[in-house]
């Protein structure tokens, strides 16, 4: 059964442009939650998804966006970048209809340098 | 609200203990704990749901106590397989749609 796959894994930006991550869930989930990883910071959370319909956001600017698609699979955008959103972007997926009552399968990530 | 965990690091010895707290300022439904290798995801170790039950597996067991806000994990007799971050993720109430993760705890095992 393969797993969570995100692209890219790595990708240079310089400031000011824009980026779009993918990620792919495992077959059948349909939860999807999207994580900034920074050092120190741990893992603060962006969006999560369910169904095409976003049903929770963090605390992150309107820059970060994202959106699901009828296969469940979902992007995620950051327009305008930041040297701060210099990242390791983590997307989970999840069985349950819940992502804290269910298991979370981490993808790899897509690393995000901005210059 | 992230949860606070503790400590930040610990270095220990093949076959020795440990034990890692998470505290959340808010009432808990539930308490995941992940652990990450370096360059690598995230791994699903446990789900501790409202209860205050404690879970475990081979040597690596948690509990979570509603009244305080808090779960600890344990690691017994560490295996140098241990080393890696361990996070806590934290979820307010059934049918939260997010869970919120603490900062990470560091450990290393060494032989």
């Amino acid at each position: 059964k393969a797993g969570v796959t995100q692209t890219p894994r790595y990708l240079i930006k310089t400031r000011g442009q824009q980026v779009t991550l993918s990620c792919s869930p495992i077959s059948g989930h349909r939860s999807v939650s999207w994580y900034q990883q920074t050092p120190g910071q741990g893992l603060q959370f962006l969006f999560e998804y369910f169904s095409e319909t976003q049903r929770n956001k963090g605390n992150f600017p309107g820059r970060f966006s994202g959106r699901q698609f009828s296969n469940s699979r979902s992007e995620m955008n950051v327009s305008t970048l930041e040297l701060g959103d210099s990242a390791l972007y983590l997307c989970a997926s999840s069985l349950s209809r819940g992502p804290q009552t269910g298991e979370l399968f981490f993808g790899e990530g897509s690393r995000l340098t901005v210059l | 609200q992230q949860p606070v965990q503790s400590p930040q690091a610990v270095i220990l010895r093949e076959g020795e203990d440990a034990v890692i707290n998470c505290s959340s300022s808010k009432a808990l439904y539930s308490v995941h704990w992940y652990r990450q290798k370096h360059g690598e995801a995230p791994v699903f170790l446990m789900i501790l749901l409202k209860g205050g039950e404690q879970k475990g597996h081979d040597k690596i067991s948690a509990s979570f106590n509603e009244k305080k806000q808090q779960s600890s994990l344990y690691l017994t007799a560490s295996q140098l397989s241990y080393s890696g971050t361990y996070f806590c993720g934290t979820g307010p109430f059934q049918g939260a749609q997010k869970l919120v993760f603490g900062q990470g705890t560091r450990l290393t095992i060494n032989p």
